[in-house]
């Protein structure tokens, strides 16, 4: 089946820092990919569309200069956390699909903490 | 975008058969009803989809009245690893529709 990949599973910074994450689809190519930030006992929250070969589309709310998203292949999205701050510290999530009529394949995460 | 409702939570015991109902009053034509398991620190897992009537698999069954205003996901004979908390997602399966998550419902299976 699909799979999608994130790198790394964890990450500690320190604050001012900026750390990115992967997102990778490796058996299939996705065009679009999603972002999604988990906080403890809570539900997922989509934080933008990934488009490849073009801008993010960002959810209300989210600053598209903090969070950098870059999609240069049609394999991988890369989500950049800029001048980390301790209340960036989450889950964050990316997932795609691997056509239509497919449903959403997640990765495994990235918990990020910031200190 | 089809607002879902599910129980916050539910309890159960390990053999039972436990089934989570969704409410998706206004889905549309064209969504499908697509359930998902996740454990803590680990992304969403997959687990069954369906358009109308009923789906299984191997893991679950999934039953779609004729007015898909609701499902319901069946997990036969739960096992204390099937703890977890289940969405169910309503929406359309082409590629950059946005998929937005509800709360979800936290399954608690005691031994």
């Amino acid at each position: 089946g699909a799979v999608v990949s994130q790198h790394p599973s964890w990450v500690i910074c320190k604050s001012g820092t900026s750390v990115k994450i992967e997102c990778r689809s490796l058996d299939f190519q996705a065009t679009t990919m999603f972002w999604y930030r988990q906080f403890p006992k809570q539900s997922l929250m989509l934080m933008a569309t990934s488009n490849e070969g073009s801008k993010a589309t960002y959810e209300q709310g989210v600053e598209k200069d903090k969070f950098l998203i870059n999609h240069a292949s049609l394999t991988l999205s890369t989500l950049t956390v800029t001048s980390a701050h301790p209340e960036d510290s989450s889950f964050y999530i990316c997932s795609a699909r691997e056509g239509n009529d497919s449903p959403l394949h997640f990765g495994n995460g990235t918990r990020l903490t910031v200190t | 975008l089809a607002k879902t409702t599910q129980p916050i939570s539910m309890d159960s015991y390990e053999g039972q058969e436990v089934n989570i109902t969704c409410s998706h009053n206004n889905i549309a034509t064209n969504d499908y009803i697509t359930w998902y398991q996740q454990f803590p620190s680990q992304g969403p897992r997959f687990i069954i989809q369906g358009y109308k009537t009923k789906v299984t698999n191997e893991v679950a069954s999934l039953f779609i009245p004729a007015d898909r205003k609701s499902s319901t996901l069946s997990l036969p004979r739960v096992s204390l690893s099937d703890t977890a908390v289940y969405y169910c997602l309503v929406g359309r399966n082409t590629g950059g529709f946005k998929t937005i998550f509800g709360a979800g419902t936290r399954l608690f299976v005691k031994a």
